[in-house]
């Protein structure tokens, strides 16, 4: 089955841009099928859907974080990546990967990574 | 954009209870709704989509129902690895949303 795996960095200073990568195992990352997103999770609080990005690599992302927000693909090597610029404590959060049919059947174990300088 | 309010926001309740959780949707989406249960440092965990398809491997004692603007999860003869936080989605337009979670507890 389809296996999602986050990487990156555990702590970002402030003002630094966060970036996280996701790589994809036992499924193809251009199957037009799907949509890859990150959705990340604050301690304690629930779940925020940060964006999306399709294989032809069209994004689409929340209205809260446009601005400092890219989500990019790599069919080559199976992979899609988060950055978020600017960070502040606010940012400190899990970060979880995932697939999208009609829902997220397939997620990352999620990886945290915490604004701090 | 859609909104997600769901309720109640946490549930006290016992081995072999009836739970029922509520999500409002601030604008129709027809039946574009997912149910996740999550454990505390866990990935959520699709439990329903499309409103009332209960995903492979999840117990019956699970479903959904609902459509338009108003969801609900239910979760009948609770078991004690039901203890959870469970959330909401609507997948019908992007930007997506989830509910605020409900927490399951003793």
């Amino acid at each position: 089955q389809v296996q999602l795996q986050e990487s990156g960095p555990g702590l970002v200073k402030p003002s630094e841009t966060l970036s996280l990568t996701c790589t994809v195992s036992d499924g193809s990352i251009s199957d037009s099928s799907y949509h890859w997103d990150w959705i990340r999770q604050p301690p304690g609080k629930g779940l925020e859907w940060i964006g999306s990005v399709y294989y032809l690599g069209g994004s689409l992302y929340n209205p809260s974080l446009k601005s400092r927000v890219t989500i990019s693909i790599d069919t080559s090597k199976n992979q899609f990546s988060l950055k978020l610029a600017s960070v502040t404590a606010a940012d400190t959060a899990l970060y979880y990967c995932a697939r999208l049919s009609r829902a997220y059947e397939y997620w990352g174990q999620g990886t945290l990574v915490t604004v701090s300088s | 954009d859609i909104q997600m309010t769901q309720s109640p926001s946490s549930v006290s309740a016992s081995v072999g209870d009836r739970v029922t959780i509520t999500c409002r949707a601030s604008h129709s989406i027809n039946d574009w709704v997912a149910w996740y249960q999550q454990k505390p440092g866990k990935a959520p965990k699709l439990l329903i989509y499309g409103a009332s398809s209960l995903q492979s491997g999840v117990p019956s004692r699970f479903s959904g129902s609902g459509s338009g603007t108003e969801f609900t999860l239910s979760i009948s003869r609770l078991q004690p690895e039901d203890f959870a936080t469970y959330y909401c989605q609507q997948t019908s337009s992007f930007p997506l949303a989830f509910g605020g979670g409900t927490k399951v507890e003793i």
